[in-house]
């Protein structure tokens, strides 16, 4: 069973708030992920990290940031939220070049 | 550059019915293949993976054949139950552990 963690699972806030969207794995995992889930449910990738101090933007383009500044936490941040924001976002990490992808449950977040 | 694309749903089965989701790929090199399911209000759970041509993989009654020679990488399942109803992902790796997702494919199973 995965060990990786995201809060809030649930989270409604209103426009112009700085939020932050947490994930921890206690696997050890180098990699980590912040996929964003649409509403139609393709998954975009938007920020990756190879290990501590290592973030990239993906291949989607995003407004959030994040940090990497302990192997277990990768933490999101949008610093004025919109409606357009609202979405689901899946956190995921992974081990090595060949390692498996293993997902938190997801924060469903909701601008209002 | 390496992509996946997968059927279109919803599927809706009737249960005990035969289950095909086509996944095709394209990719330099060569990929290793995962599928991935969704749980309603879930994270992604790994559902079974291919690492080489011709590799099987298989769980919980899925199988999916890694087949190079028509980049494609179906999910099969011979009798679906109604605890199967879920979205599920094909995915390729590439670029050092980084992942692909396909669009997903709802499965509806009525009882």
């Amino acid at each position: 069973e995965a060990d990786i963690y995201q809060t809030p699972r649930y989270l409604v806030i209103g426009t112009g708030k700085k939020i932050t969207l947490e994930c921890s794995q206690t696997m050890g995992h180098d990699k980590m992920y912040w996929y964003q889930q649409d509403p139609g449910m393709e998954l975009h990738l938007i920020h990756y990290s190879y290990g501590v101090n290592s973030t990239e933007k993906g291949d989607l383009s995003s407004e959030s940031t994040v940090s990497r500044i302990r192997t277990e936490h990768f933490p999101l941040t949008l610093e004025s939220a919109r409606p357009s924001h609202t979405s689901q976002y899946l956190c995921a990490s992974s081990e090595g070049r060949n390692g498996l992808a293993f997902f938190g449950q997801g924060t469903r977040l909701t601008v209002v | 550059g390496d992509s996946v694309t997968q059927m279109e749903g919803p599927v809706t089965l009737s249960e005990e019915a035969f289950l095909t989701i086509n996944c095709t790929y394209t990719a330099t090199g060569y990929p290793s293949l995962f599928w991935y399911v969704q749980y309603p209000g879930e994270g992604l759970q790994l559902l079974l993976k291919a690492t080489k041509a011709d590799d099987k993989g298989s769980n919980k009654g899925f199988e999916a054949t890694y087949r190079k020679e028509t980049t494609s990488f179906h999910l099969e399942k011979g009798s679906v139950q109604v605890s199967d109803s879920a979205v599920y992902f094909c995915a390729l790796r590439y670029n050092f552990n980084k992942f692909y997702f396909g669009s997903g494919t709802k499965l509806n199973v009525k009882p």
